[in-house]
């Protein structure tokens, strides 16, 4: 089981807006602005979406953004397109793991 | 531009031993931690360890389920970081990352497979 939990699955329809959430606690998630969200798509390396909660690095779309309620994170990507159809998985800093804690990845279906 | 590249995948019988190499270039390689992780076919990532920067030690830390029969290193003056993997079981069968950074990681390898069957 990992230590912080993400839905399964979510869908969208193209252009639509879909939100993926991470749920940790006050150790990790809750505790420090160190939230990331990677990308990966099959048989692929994942890819860095976003750092520090709600920054992107350069070249990622402005479609996506992160943000951050209490011990939990969020990962909204805007108008929907099929090309964001891939699992995600968020990370964040922990206090009790010197490793940090990971999400169980979440698939995007796009409709 | 960064690249990691990692190396040394391979089919190898439960109980042998496999070392897997991650060559990076394009960075000051010393001055960033590693990571490594795994992915089980059809599974998530999974967080196998880390080689703090040269600068901060270089000390290791490692996930439970690996403690004790993987060992990660670095050599700087080749850039290159090592998984050192020991007593293989058929559950370790995986494609395995090597990722710059501890917390962070914003450059990945491509991945290399290593099977452990009979």
């Amino acid at each position: 089981q990992s230590a912080l939990t993400q839905p399964a699955s979510v869908s969208g329809s193209p252009g639509q807006s879909i939100t993926i959430s991470c749920t940790g606690t006050s150790s990790d998630v809750g505790g420090y602005n160190s939230v990331s969200w990677y990308q990966q798509y099959p048989g692929k390396a994942p890819k860095l979406m976003i750092y520090d909660v709600s920054n992107r690095p350069s070249g990622v779309s402005h479609r996506f953004s992160g943000s951050k309620s209490g011990n939990t994170a969020s990962l909204t990507i805007s108008g929907l397109q099929a090309e964001d159809e891939a699992d995600y998985y968020c990370a964040s800093f922990a206090s009790g793991d010197t490793l940090g804690v990971f999400g169980g990845g979440t698939k995007l279906t796009v409709l | 531009e960064v690249q990691l590249v990692e190396s040394g995948g391979d089919l190898v019988q439960p109980g042998r031993s496999l070392r897997l190499s991650c060559t990076a270039s394009g960075f000051s390689f010393g001055d960033y931690a590693l990571s490594w992780f795994r992915q089980a076919p059809g599974k998530g990532l999974e967080r196998l360890g880390h080689i703090r920067s040269t600068p901060t030690g270089g000390t290791t830390d490692y996930a439970a389920s690996v403690k004790g029969r993987f060992t990660i290193s670095r050599d700087d003056s080749k850039t290159i970081a090592y998984l050192q993997m020991n007593s293989l079981k058929t559950e370790d069968t995986a494609i395995y990352y090597c990722a710059r950074g501890a917390y962070r990681f914003e450059f990945w390898g491509q991945g290399t497979l290593v099977t452990v069957s009979s």
